[in-house]
């Protein structure tokens, strides 16, 4: 069982708004911790989606933001497109484990 | 660019071990810290092992303490993972992930492409 608790699938239509849950506790994303989001496609290299809850890195379009409010983040998906379909995974650090903590991940279907 | 290549992986016994290799390329390998992250068949994402810049320090998830080294060769831009007493819990695609610092627990900026390992008899 992770540490971090997403939603094991979400799936919109073409040019939808979906969102992703990340929820944690008062030792993680509760603790104040970086969220952060990575995409990851069959048989490619996981990529870094936002980091510290809202930024985006270069290249990455701005259809995708990320949010914190108290022990949870989300990630939010505008306008969907079928290259989005994918699973995407929330990480940040756990003081209590001391060591960085992933969520069980979400499949995106895009319908 | 950036180009982190893992190989090393294959079909092993239980209890048997395998040593895993990390090539990086296209930045300065000793200014960062490195990790290697898991997926398992039908599982999330598992932090797996982290070390420092200079190879000084590491730690490691539970699941793989006193099985698994991790190691770092500066001079050869290589990060490694040694990985004893395989079980066959430890079937999955290894990543590894450079940090975009020196500080363990930051993020990954980028990602190799993964090497399957997969224990079985």
């Amino acid at each position: 069982q992770s540490v971090l608790t997403q939603p094991p699938s979400v799936s919109g239509a073409p040019g939808q708004r979906v969102t992703i849950s990340c929820t944690g506790s008062g030792s993680n994303i509760g603790a104040g911790y970086d969220v952060n989001w990575y995409q990851l496609l069959p048989g490619t290299a996981p990529k870094l989606l936002i980091y510290q809850e809202n930024n985006r890195p270069s290249g990455v379009p701005d259809r995708f933001s990320g949010s914190k409010s108290g022990t949870s983040a989300s990630l939010a998906i505008t306008g969907l497109e079928a290259e989005d379909e994918a699973d995407y995974y929330c990480q940040s650090y756990d003081n209590n484990l001391s060591r960085s903590v992933f969520g069980g991940g979400t499949k995106l279907t895009v319908l | 660019e950036v180009q982190l290549v893992e190989s090393g992986g294959g079909l092993v016994q239980p209890g048997g071990s395998l040593r895993l290799s990390c090539a990086a390329s296209g930045f300065t390998f000793d200014n960062y810290a490195m990790t290697w992250v898991r997926l398992a068949p039908g599982k999330g994402l598992e932090w797996v092992s982290v070390i420092s810049v200079t190879g000084e320090s590491t730690y490691y998830a539970d699941s793989v303490k006193g099985r698994f080294t991790i190691s770092r060769d500066n001079s050869k831009n290589t990060l490694y993972v040694q990985m004893n007493s395989l079980r066959v819990e430890d079937t999955a695609v290894y990543y590894c992930a450079k940090s975009v610092s020196t500080w363990y627990w930051d993020y990954f900026d980028y990602w190799g492409q993964g090497t399957l390992v997969t224990v079985s008899s």
